[in-house]
């Protein structure tokens, strides 16, 4: 069973404060996605990374795609309410010909004003 | 631009009754799938289509049975619903099953089975 484990499960930070999560597993992806959701809505896709090492930047979101393409991780800087969600990581493995996706637990964020 | 458009947005249902989730898509994508999102648990595939006419299980399939007559539609059935059903059900769709491109979820089917 291939999992995608996300860390911390739950934050709750200060307006103006930085963060990062994480998204780790033991199975090399050939992508990986990030989305967040906000509630009573899906989630939407924010970034997918590619390559091993790859950054790419949001406005105040940083993405990372480790060198192993096995983890990944997002950083805000300056976290906003606005920031508010769930984050979920998905990462693509190639099966049988097909690109599967699976999805990590999801870290939950609240930024407080 | 509607995009994935789920209907209905909550539905109460008692243990042993049926019903179905609607899924529409304006966007002419082939693949569309089938989520349930559960606490902590992250999203858990129950069927897929990858075009009209074509589906396939996923991860947790037991209890639910899907059709895809369309591009457009691809409709969830529950049979006999049980508590363990009680979830938020995503139905979502993607271009092409190609690495790079992301899905689009609708805003969710809240169930509850009691």
């Amino acid at each position: 069973t291939q999992l995608l484990e996300q860390s911390p499960q739950f934050l709750s930070i200060q307006e103006g404060e930085n963060l990062t999560v994480y998204c780790n597993s033991s199975s090399v992806f050939s992508s990986l996605q990030w989305y967040r959701q906000e509630p009573g809505e899906g989630p939407v896709l924010l970034v997918t990374v590619v390559t091993g090492g790859e950054v790419k930047k949001l406005k105040r979101l940083t993405f990372q795609f480790g060198d192993a393409r096995k983890d990944s991780s997002l950083h805000i800087t300056a976290a906003q309410p606005g920031d508010t969600g769930l984050y979920l990581c998905a990462g693509a493995l190639l099966t049988s010909g097909t690109y599967k996706y699976i999805f990590g637990t999801g870290t939950r964020l609240k930024v407080l004003a | 631009n509607a995009g994935v458009t789920q209907t209905p947005k909550f539905r109460i249902l008692k243990i042993g009754q049926s019903m179905t989730l609607q899924c529409t898509q304006d966007m002419n994508h082939n693949y569309m799938y089938w989520y349930r999102q559960d606490p902590g648990m992250g999203l858990k595939l129950i069927y897929y289509s990858v075009g009209a006419g074509i589906t396939d299980k996923g991860e947790v399939p037991n209890g639910y049975n899907v059709s895809r007559s369309t591009t457009e539609d691809f409709p969830l059935r529950l049979e006999l619903a049980a508590p363990s059903q009680t979830s938020v059900y995503f139905c979502a769709s993607r271009r092409d099953p190609q690495r790079n491109y992301g899905y689009t979820f609708g805003s969710g089917t809240r169930l509850t089975v009691v």
